[in-house]
């Protein structure tokens, strides 16, 4: 079946670092990729979504490239913020239902 | 703003009496999901609607049960809460049919269900 593989955390960067969590994903077909961001207490929110071989998605400086040859969504953000702090699901959609990573937390300290 | 939302955002209850939770809609979706989220795991997908068609997944226990009176709303009923039946519960909606799989899920805040 449909699954999602991500880094495991915590990730721990000081502010304006570099960040990359890693996502591979295996699918039958050509399904589409998204990237959640869940705060403390909160549910989750899209962060940026890409549907289709090549597609980039971003939002808020953050970024990802859906990577059919390498089955890879990795996310990245060239700045990050102490207000970045959250863990961050990697998702893939199968049919009407959504396959998580199991998530990874990123604490950014000042 | 159009959104997902849950009431209450905590409920405590005792160990195995009734409990429900609502979760309410204004963006018109027709699908709508329930999750249970335990700390540090992702989300477990427990059933979902689809316009007024239930699907409940596999190995969710028969103590979870589910409600959509119209478009709008959901409940989430837990017959016999359980120790083990404390978590978060996440909301979500999406707009289904045709292009479905490139719709994103649009989550509430979640309701934190503590069991005496």
């Amino acid at each position: 079946g449909n699954s999602v593989t991500q880094m495991e955390g915590p990730v721990t960067l000081s502010e304006e670092a570099f960040l990359t969590i890693n996502c591979t994903y295996t699918a039958t077909g050509y399904p589409s990729l998204f990237w959640y961001v869940q705060y403390p207490g909160e549910g989750l929110q899209l962060l940026l979504k890409a549907t289709k071989a090549d597609d980039k998605g971003s939002n808020k400086g953050f970024e990802a490239t859906y990577r059919k040859e390498t089955t890879s969504f990795h996310l990245e953000k060239g700045s990050v913020q102490v207000s970045d702090s959250a863990v961050y699901f990697c998702a893939l959609s199968d049919l009407q239902k959504l396959v998580f990573g199991t998530g990874t937390r990123l604490l950014v300290s000042p | 703003d159009a959104m997902v939302i849950q009431n209450p955002r905590y409920q405590v209850t005792q160990f195995g009496k009734p409990v429900t939770l609502s979760c309410s809609q204004t963006l018109n979706h027709n699908v709508m999901y329930w999750y249970q989220q335990k700390s540090s795991q992702a989300p477990k997908l427990l059933f979902h609607y689809y316009d007024k068609d239930f699907n409940n997944e596999a190995d969710t226990p028969d103590n979870f049960q589910s409600r959509r009176p119209n478009t709008s709303f959901c409940f989430l009923d837990i017959r016999s809460p359980g120790l083990g039946d404390a978590a978060m519960y996440l909301c979500a909606t999406s707009r289904g049919g045709q292009g479905a799989s490139n719709q994103p899920q649009h989550f509430g805040d979640g309701t934190r269900l503590s069991i005496l």
